[in-house]
């Protein structure tokens, strides 16, 4: 069962525009939601994250946008640069449940996105 | 700091061998993910431990993987005997738990049995 469904597999967008990246989870119990950001070679790298208790959290051109009636949270990314082209990867986890396995991260199965200058 | 250190970057065997990929995580981290990586199933969580204990260990695909940490500063994953299918890229991630929610990933180590 894939908890946390994420789209589009891939996005190529025009250097300047803007990147939306969205993530659906089944579990209500998630309560914390991060977005990754994965280089070619590297390892992901925390990008940005945001608690139900705040409907969009912002940093810089990075936002996401949280709808916890509907279940989904999606990744914005404005102004949209080569050097943003890299994998982002939602994830979710329990965070207040009280620790033990809750703490482990399930994550979506990735973007692909391509700026062309 | 250094960050989490992965070892080897790279390891290609054939398939029956014994394979050991390990890990440094961040000092001071009390609690380290191991993860495989496919273009079919993702980022998938393999075993977390806390304080060196393996705490949930369910995403073992089978008993040929075994993963130890023997002290807070090492630990290793361990797949015998190795079959193509595992075929993938382990990162190992630490965390600062409950303080601090980010994890942090290593490089990883590409694995290739043939």
């Amino acid at each position: 069962q894939q908890q946390v469904k994420q789209s589009p597999q891939s996005l190529i967008v025009q250097k300047g525009g803007i990147s939306i990246i969205n993530c659906a989870y089944e579990n209500t119990a998630f309560d914390y939601f991060p977005w990754y950001q994965q280089f070619p070679g590297k390892g992901p790298a925390l990008l940005i994250a945001i608690r139900p208790d705040v409907s969009e959290k912002k940093e810089g051109r990075f936002t996401i946008s949280f709808n916890k009636s509907a279940k989904q949270f999606s990744l914005h990314i404005m102004d949209s640069q080569p050097g943003d082209s890299a994998t982002y990867f939602c994830a979710a986890s329990i965070w207040s449940g009280g620790g033990g396995s809750n703490y482990k991260l399930t994550f979506g199965k990735g973007t692909l996105l391509t700026v062309n200058p | 700091d250094a960050g989490v250190i992965q070892s080897p970057r790279h390891e290609v065997t054939e398939m029956g061998q014994e394979v050991t990929l390990r890990c440094k995580p961040i000092s001071g981290h009390n609690s380290l993910f191991w993860y495989r990586q496919t273009m079919m199933r993702g980022l998938e969580l393999l075993i977390y431990f806390n304080n060196n204990v393996p705490i949930d260990d369910s995403g073992m695909p089978e008993d040929r993987f075994s993963a130890k940490m023997p002290n807070a500063s090492f630990s290793t994953l361990k797949i015998q005997p190795s079959e193509p299918r595992d075929s993938a890229v382990y990162f190992c991630a630490s965390s600062l738990l409950p303080m601090n929610t980010e994890a942090f990933f290593g490089q990883g180590t590409r694995l290739t049995v043939v």
